[in-house]
């Protein structure tokens, strides 16, 4: 299995700071990454995918790069509504397998 | 927009089988690109695929999980389905039905059922 090692656990930041996320991959992956949100109680939201491409109708404050095994991804401008656990995502080989998550939270 | 929405037994006795059942609505679940999935989240922890299904019934499951899942999928009724037998407490957790594409996107998700296991 290709095991995604995200980084950090958890993060705190102030409303407007810039958040980033990074993502590694046990092997490489190519492009083959998405980025989800998870807001406390909800099912995942698919946010980027193809490592950088923003999903439609997703707000243009979040961002990802990233090719073969390091990845990130970037909260230019932190909102109250971004607080959730971000997970990364590979598809390059099945079994599919997401990362450990991220949980943003507000200083 | 398409809507996914589980329902089953929310309950599940040690050794019995899991069942679950996803409807698809408000769209089709015609298309070859297209695959009809299952992912669960552990209370507390992170995601885990469990597996996916193609209208033309071709199956992929997490090998962990293998031998004891089956999804079956029933286009004429807009449905999908999940069955894990054998489960043991380690089972417990929501379990989600989403759509796939060939890019390995999981859009949209359903809300999500939890799904204890107990005796």
């Amino acid at each position: 299995d290709i095991q995604m090692t995200q980084s950090p656990p958890s993060l705190s930041a102030s409303v407007g700071d810039r958040v980033t996320i990074t993502c590694q991959a046990s092997q490489v992956i190519s492009n083959y990454l998405n980025w989800y949100q998870q807001k406390p109680g909800k099912a995942p939201k698919l946010l980027i995918y193809d490592a950088s491409n923003l999903e439609t109708g997703v707000q243009s404050r979040f961002s990802g790069s990233g090719s073969g095994t390091d990845f990130t991804f970037t909260i230019s401008s932190l909102q109250p509504e971004d607080i959730a656990i971000y997970y990364c995502q590979q598809y390059k080989a099945l079994p599919v397998t997401f990362g450990g998550g991220t949980k943003v939270e507000i200083k | 927009q398409l809507q996914l929405q589980e329902s089953g037994s929310r309950l599940v006795k040690p050794s019995q089988t899991l069942s679950l059942t996803c409807a698809v609505s408000a769209g089709s679940m015609s298309g070859p690109l297209y695959s009809w999935v299952w992912i669960r989240q552990p209370p507390g922890k992170g995601l885990e695929w469990i597996g996916y299904i193609y209208e033309s019934g071709a199956t992929f499951y997490n090998p962990s999980l293998k031998s004891r899942v089956t999804i079956s999928l029933d286009g004429s009724n807009n449905r999908f389905s999940l069955n894990l037998n054998s489960v043991t407490a380690a089972d417990t957790a929501v379990y989600y039905c989403a759509r796939g594409n060939t890019r390995g996107r999981f859009d949209p998700w359903g809300q999500g059922a939890l799904v204890t296991v107990s005796s």
